[in-house]
C-alpha cells in the first residue's frame, strides 16, 4: 500500500517570505512523485513532477521541490511567496512500475499569504 | 488543444436517485481516470479507464460505476445517492497507462450535492 502524509493542514506566510510546504510518502519501490495546486471551485492544476535524476525538480510559477529518498520527502518550496498562491496543494505519489494510474493523494495543505 | 472537459459543473440531486457524469479527455488520450474529493475523506481513486476497459478500481460500493467509448470519453455512474456522496468529482486525462505515463491532466470537476 502507498500512502501520503501533508502534516499541516495550514500554512500561514507573509508575502514575500520563503514558502514550504511538507509532504512524506511511504511506497514499496520507487516513485513519481507530484505537487498540484488547486483553486476554489477548480480542478487541481499540476504544478511539478519528480520521474527521476536530479533530485531538485523545478516547476511552474516559481515552484521547486526536492525529492529525499533516504527521508521519504518531497517539499514544495518557493522563495518569495505571493498573495495569489494562496490555495490549497496536494501531493501525490506513484509507483513507477505501477500497473497503471491510480494516485494517493495526501490530505492537502492549505496556504494563506497575507500582504 | 482543448483540455479535459466534465459535464455538468453542477448538479443537485435528491436521495435515492441516479445520477451520470461525463468527462471529455485531452484528444488523444486514452486513460481517464475519476475521484471523489470531500473535505472528510480528501481526494480518494474510484477507477481508471483505458482503451475502455477498467484498469483499476478503487475502494467504493458497487454504486460507484462507470465506463468509457471508443472515443475515450468516460462517464460515472452513481445509483442509489446517499448524502455522503455530496462531493467534488475530478477525472484525470492521461496519454497512456503504467509504468511509462506520468502526465496527468485535471478537469475542473463535477460539485454534486445531494439532498
Amino acid at each position: 500500500a502507498q500512502s501520503v502524509a501533508q502534516p499541516e493542514d495550514q500554512v500561514n506566510v507573509a508575502e514575500g517570505n520563503p514558502l514550504t510546504v511538507k509532504c512524506t510518502y511511504s511506497v514499496s519501490g520507487n516513485p513519481y512523485l507530484f505537487w498540484y495546486v488547486q483553486y476554489p471551485n477548480r480542478g487541481l492544476q499540476f504544478l511539478l513532477k519528480y520521474i527521476t535524476g536530479d533530485n531538485l525538480v523545478k516547476g511552474s510559477y516559481g515552484f521547486e521541490a526536492e525529492f529525499n529518498k533516504s527521508q521519504t520527502s518531497f517539499h514544495l518550496k518557493k522563495p518569495s511567496a505571493l498573495v495569489s498562491d494562496s490555495a490549497l496543494y496536494f501531493c501525490a505519489v506513484r509507483l513507477i512500475k505501477a500497473a497503471g494510474n491510480k494516485l494517493t493523494f495526501g490530505g492537502g495543505t492549505r496556504v494563506l499569504v497575507k500582504p | 488543444k482543448a483540455g479535459v472537459t466534465q459535464t455538468p459543473r453542477y448538479l443537485i440531486k435528491t436521495r435515492g436517485q441516479q445520477v451520470t457524469l461525463s468527462c471529455s479527455p485531452i484528444s488523444g488520450h486514452r486513460s481517464v481516470s475519476w475521484y471523489q474529493q470531500t473535505p472528510g475523506q480528501g481526494l480518494q481513486f474510484l477507477f481508471e479507464y483505458f482503451s475502455e476497459t477498467q484498469r483499476n478500481k478503487g475502494n467504493f460500493p458497487g454504486r460507484f460505476s462507470g465506463r468509457q467509448f471508443s472515443n475515450s470519453r468516460s462517464e460515472m455512474n452513481v445509483s442509489t445517492l446517499e448524502l455522503g456522496d455530496s462531493a467534488l468529482y475530478l477525472c484525470a486525462s492521461s496519454l497512456g497507462s503504467g509504468t511509462n505515463n506520468y502526465g496527468y491532466t485535471f478537469g475542473s470537476g463535477t460539485r454534486l450535492t445531494v439532498v
